[in-house]
Order: structure tokens, then sequence, then C-alpha cells
């Protein structure tokens, strides 16, 4: 199994430009997760999906931010405007099942800066 | 306020130096307290998960372990090896599946 993939990994982009983070979760996961991680707030969970529904977004910070999953395995995550404070890792994981106790399965994360 | 709290958040050790690292909690209803091991450059990996006080678990020189207020990662004989951010993370609430993350202690073993 090849693991959560991400793409793309780096991203570099100017302030006011639209940026979408993609993600393919491991096949046969039915819960997928969108985080950020930055050095001041840690790793925070910004959006959950089960069964390609969105279950809670109520870690999305603003009306900028947006995620699909249009099918069981893609996921996009999409800033428009992106702005300099936006600028962190995003990961995403999968996990099996519904419940809360099931280990996820996180990506390699994609570094984006936003100049 | 649901938080999770690691202490310290930074920490030096001897190989072959045991120590611990702490995690504390405030969150309604927990139902599970998970460990994962963030290498620079890398995404989370799962350690362990803890699900009552007084529960263990073990995995190589790691030991976690569980009360209602905390929990600890007990690193016996440490290796260089073991370097890496080392996250907790609280599973709560009712029928969400969330896991609210602590920032992590930094661990750096010299040999």
């Amino acid at each position: 199994d090849a693991g959560v993939i991400q793409s793309p990994r780096h991203e570099v982009t100017e302030m006011g430009q639209e940026v979408t983070l993609r993600c393919k979760p491991i096949s046969g996961h039915n819960s997928l997760f969108w985080y950020r991680q930055t050095m001041m707030r840690g790793l925070e969970l910004l959006i959950y999906f089960n069964n390609n529904v969105p279950i809670d977004d109520s870690g999305m910070p603003e009306d900028r931010f947006s995620a699909k999953m249009p099918n069981a395995s893609f996921s996009t995550l999409k800033i428009q405007p992106s702005e300099p404070r936006d600028s962190a890792v995003y990961f995403c994981a999968s996990s099996r099942g519904t419940a809360g106790n099931n280990e996820q399965f996180f990506g390699p994360g994609t570094r984006l800066t936003v100049l | 306020e649901d938080q999770v709290t690691q202490s310290p958040e930074a920490l030096r050790l001897q190989e072959g130096e045991s120590s611990s690292l702490n995690c504390s909690y405030t969150v309604s209803g927990l139902r599970g307290l998970f460990w994962y091991r963030q290498d620079p450059g890398k995404g989370p990996e799962f350690l362990f998960t803890l699900y009552s006080a007084g529960e263990e678990k073990e995995k190589e020189r790691l030991k976690a372990t569980l009360t209602k207020k905390e929990s600890f990662l007990h690193i016996t004989a440490p290796k260089p090896e073991d370097s890496a951010t080392y996250l907790c993370a609280a599973l709560y609430g009712g029928a969400t599946n969330k896991l609210i993350f602590g920032t992590g202690t930094l661990l750096a073993v010299q040999p």
C-alpha cells in the first residue's frame, strides 16, 4: 500500500493567488481529515469527511478555505485568495471506519509558503 | 476549553538516559488518548492508543500510560534513532471523530 498521497509536496505562491492541495487516501479508508501544522499552534484539524460527506468543518479558519471530496479516492483543499498567514504544512490523513478510536494514517504533507 | 498540553517542549538526553514525556488533557468526554511520532519533514506516525485510566502499552523502548488527567510516554534507554517530535492527541466529543493535538515534545538523543 502506498499510504496517503499528497501533492504538491511544496507550494510557493504569492498573496491573492488560488492554491489547491490534493490528497489520495488509503484504499478502503472511509474517513479523511485535513490538518494544518504551524510552530505556534501545532497540528489543528480543519475538516473531516466520512464516506465523502463533510462531517465537521468547524476548524476551517474562514470562507477563503474550502474542501471537497468528490469520491472515495480524492480530496482537495482550496485556499482562495491565499494570504501570508496561511503559510504552514498541510496534512491529509485517513482512517478506517467511523469510530474515533481508529488510527489515522498521515500523508507526508504539503509545505505552503505564501509570499 | 478542551485542551491538550505537552511538557517539556524540548528534551535532550544522552543515549541510555531514561526519561518521561508528559501529556495533560482537559477535554469533555475523553474517548481515547493517542501518541504519535513525527520525524522532520514527515507526517505523524501512530504509536499507541489508550482508552482508560490505568491502561499501559509498550513498543520497544517506549511505554505509554494513562491516568484520568494525563498520559506519560516513558522512554527507556533511548537511542539516537528515537530522536523525533512526540505528539499526543485526545479524542473527545460525542459522535464526531475529532482529535485535539498537543504541540509536541522535541526529543534529541545524543550518542
